[in-house]
């Protein structure tokens, strides 16, 4: 265990459904992160938040909406997604920036 | 951009060997770089950390250096065990955010 937290595990959903990915971290930290994990392609930086506030927003479709109401807690909205947004989605925090970052277990989702 | 190359894409070793993993970066103006391992469908686990203005550091069996001039860092696991059978991540840091840049990793498979 991490620390870091990610519900739902697995996530099925039509291109018309509207859900939120949940991620929640227990170490106090300041800054979080949201990867997106393709078969075969490396992990990518989507968001990410520092105080709260979105301090990198690495070209991402505006499809994928994050929401970071505190420090703890982090949101990936989703709506109107594709079938090739399916992927592993890992949430991440450090206590700043440039420190070591923690992982959650991850998001499997399924976009049919 | 900064891109990440780690090779060899895949290793298989016996139980017990002492093995080295390589990773080389094209932008060397990097605040850190972290080694992390990944177990299948799970998130990741940070191995090391290695800030821009050390050489090495080392945990346990792991040792990690980093030349930041030529873009280049390597993983040392000594006296390998199956338990380390996981595919390891390289992903240097740069940027005001601290945006880690990852590589495909390596897929290590050690036997009895």
């Amino acid at each position: 265990e991490t620390g870091v937290t990610q519900t739902p595990r697995h996530l099925v959903m039509g291109m018309t459904n509207k859900k939120s990915l949940k991620c929640e971290q227990h170490l106090g930290h300041n800054a979080m992160y949201w990867y997106k994990q393709s078969a075969k392609k490396p992990l990518e930086l989507m968001f990410v938040y520092s105080l709260e506030e979105r301090v990198e927003n690495n070209s991402v479709p505006s499809r994928f909406s994050p929401e970071c109401p505190n420090s703890s807690h982090l949101f990936l909205h989703l709506h109107t997604l594709q079938p090739e947004d399916s992927a592993l989605y890992l949430c991440a925090s450090s206590r700043d920036r440039a420190e070591t970052q923690y992982f959650g277990p991850g998001t499997r989702l399924l976009v049919l | 951009k900064q891109e990440v190359t780690q090779i060899p894409a895949a290793l298989s070793v016996p139980e017990g060997e002492n093995l080295v993993l390589n990773c080389s970066f094209t932008d060397s103006a990097i605040y850190n770089l972290q080694w992390f391992r990944q177990d299948p469908g799970k998130g990741l686990t940070s191995l090391l950390l290695i800030q821009s203005s050390q050489r090495e550091q080392t945990s346990g069996r792991l040792n990690a250096s980093l030349d930041k001039s030529s873009g280049r860092s390597t993983l040392y696991i000594a006296a390998s065990q199956p338990g380390d059978s996981a595919t390891y991540l390289c992903a240097p840091g740069t940027g005001t955010a601290s945006k880690l840049t990852f590589g495909t990793g390596t897929r290590l498979q050690v036997t009895l």
